[in-house]
């Protein structure tokens, strides 16, 4: 089945240590997103990428970089995870044609970060 | 200004009983899509249904229902005979396709199914 996965599901990190979180998927969608979800909020979407164009929300912190070597895969680094960080990291991917669509954003099941 | 308001943060409902959960939008664009995603415990995101801003029939998905009124910019989930497992947070979305990428949810409205 075509489908968003995401490694690992949970991610212990200390404070201050880089950590990375991977996305991948089948559905051969051009747009990949990553959100940060805390306890009982919204998602908020950090950036996405357009193909090879990344898009950086206008208030994600610096610590947060993203990388997408290719069509399947998308990377989450967090450079100097803060206890601010812990939350719930949402990977999605949806199909954008050149005239606009509105299709669906399907997500990843998640990885859940603790910072210690 | 809020793209997306869901008012009601919690919701009960009678096990086999319907709910009605609220969103209204905001956008000046002609087209756009609407969507509701269910996030269970476990976290995931899971899509439930989409609207298309021209669509002229409500959208319905097994016993999912999307109470489309335009001129009223409201998007109400409707779900018919509910189950325990239907208890979760439910988010409204909503995607303006010649803005940009970007998805904007709701707060989300918590659901609990009493048996």
């Amino acid at each position: 089945d075509a489908m968003v996965i995401q490694n690992p599901r949970y991610q212990v990190t200390q404070f201050g240590k880089p950590v990375t979180l991977s996305c991948s998927q089948t559905l051969n969608h051009n747009v990949m997103y990553w959100y940060q979800q805390k306890s009982s909020q919204a998602p908020k979407l950090l950036f996405h990428y357009y193909d090879k164009d990344f898009n950086n929300e206008a208030d994600t912190p610096d610590n947060f970089q993203s990388r997408r070597p290719n069509t399947s895969f998308c990377f989450l680094d967090i450079r100097s995870p803060g206890l601010g960080d812990a939350a719930m990291y949402l990977c999605a991917t949806s199909r954008m044609g050149t005239s606009g669509s509105t299709d669906t954003q399907y997500f990843g099941p998640g990885t859940r970060l603790t910072v210690l | 200004a809020q793209k997306i308001t869901q008012t009601q943060p919690g919701m009960f409902v009678q096990e086999k009983e319907a709910v009605t959960l609220d969103c209204t939008y905001d956008t000046s664009d002609q087209s756009y899509g609407l969507f509701w995603y269910k996030q269970p415990s476990s976290g995931e995101m899971i899509f439930l249904i989409y609207q298309g801003s021209y669509d002229e029939q409500n959208a319905t998905e097994g016993r999912y229902s999307l109470n489309f009124q335009k001129a009223r910019k409201s998007a109400n989930l409707v779900i018919s005979a509910s189950q325990l497992g239907d208890s979760a947070m439910y988010f409204c979305a909503m995607r303006e396709p010649f803005t940009g990428n970007q998805f904007y949810f709701g707060t989300g409205t918590s659901l609990t199914v009493i048996p």
